[in-house]
C-alpha cells in the first residue's frame, strides 16, 4: 500500500544555511507525492507536488524538492532558511484517486 | 485557505454529545475532504465528496457521518462523542482538475474538538 515516512520528528537549522526536510515513500506503481507545510494554529498549505516530468519541482516560498525514483525519496530543501520558515510540514502520497496518505509531520526550527 | 471556512474553531463536549462541524468553501471545487489531524500521526482521511450525490469513507471512518448539503457545504458529525476523537479536524477541497485523481487539496483552518 502508498505510504510515505519522514524519518526526522524535527530538524533545527540556523537562519541564513540550506535546509533539507526528508521523505520517502513507499508505493506501487508511479508515485504522486506532495509536500505541506502547516504554521502555528493554521491549516495545512500546498507547498508542491510532483506528477511526472522533472525531477526537481518549484514551490512556494523558495521551496524545491527532488524526486529520487532509486532511493524512492522526495526530500524538500531551500537554500538560505529563513525564522519565518518555522512550522510543521508534511509529505503526502496520492493512494487510489485523490486520497491523500500524509506521512506524521517533520518540524522545522530555524534559530536566528 | 480564506476560502475554505470552518465552524466553529474550538469545541468542548462531553462524552455522548452530538457535535456536527461544518465546512464551507467559495473555490466552486465539487471535491471535499474530511481529515482529523493527531500528533505524531499526520492527518487522517475520514470521508471525502467527489460531488453533491457522492459521499465514501476514508481510513477512519467509524465513529463519523457526513452531509453533503450542498457543492459548497461538508459537515462532518460525531453521534456520540467520545474521548479518543478528541483532535484537530480539517475540511479540504480540490478540482476537478485534469489531473487523473492527483488533484492539490486546499485546507480550511480547522476546528479543535476536545471531548470530555
Amino acid at each position: 500500500a502508498q505510504s510515505v515516512a519522514q524519518p526526522e520528528d524535527q530538524v533545527n537549522v540556523a537562519e541564513g544555511n540550506p535546509l533539507t526536510v526528508k521523505c520517502t515513500y513507499s508505493v506501487s506503481g508511479n508515485p504522486y507525492l506532495f509536500w505541506y507545510v502547516q504554521y502555528p494554529n493554521r491549516g495545512l498549505q500546498f507547498l508542491l507536488k510532483y506528477i511526472t516530468g522533472d525531477n526537481l519541482v518549484k514551490g512556494s516560498y523558495g521551496f524545491e524538492a527532488e524526486f529520487n525514483k532509486s532511493q524512492t525519496s522526495f526530500h524538500l530543501k531551500k537554500p538560505s532558511a529563513l525564522v519565518s520558515d518555522s512550522a510543521l510540514y508534511f509529505c503526502a502520497v496520492i493512494r487510489g484517486y485523490n486520497k491523500l496518505i500524509f506521512g506524521a509531520g517533520t518540524r522545522l526550527a530555524v534559530h536566528p | 485557505d480564506a476560502d475554505v471556512t470552518q465552524t466553529p474553531r474550538n469545541r468542548i463536549t462531553k462524552t455522548g454529545k452530538r457535535i456536527m462541524l461544518e465546512c464551507s468553501q467559495t473555490k466552486g471545487h465539487d471535491r471535499m475532504y474530511w481529515y482529523r489531524q493527531d500528533p505524531g500521526l499526520g492527518l487522517r482521511l475520514i470521508y471525502y465528496s467527489f460531488d453533491v450525490k457522492d459521499i465514501n469513507k476514508g481510513e477512519i471512518s467509524d465513529g463519523y457521518s457526513v452531509s453533503r448539503q450542498a457543492q459548497a457545504k461538508f459537515s462532518l458529525s460525531l453521534e456520540s462523542a467520545i474521548p479518543n476523537q478528541t483532535a484537530l479536524y480539517f475540511c479540504a477541497t480540490s478540482d476537478r482538475g485534469a489531473g487523473a485523481g492527483t488533484d492539490t487539496q486546499y485546507f480550511g483552518p480547522g476546528t479543535r474538538l476536545t471531548v470530555l
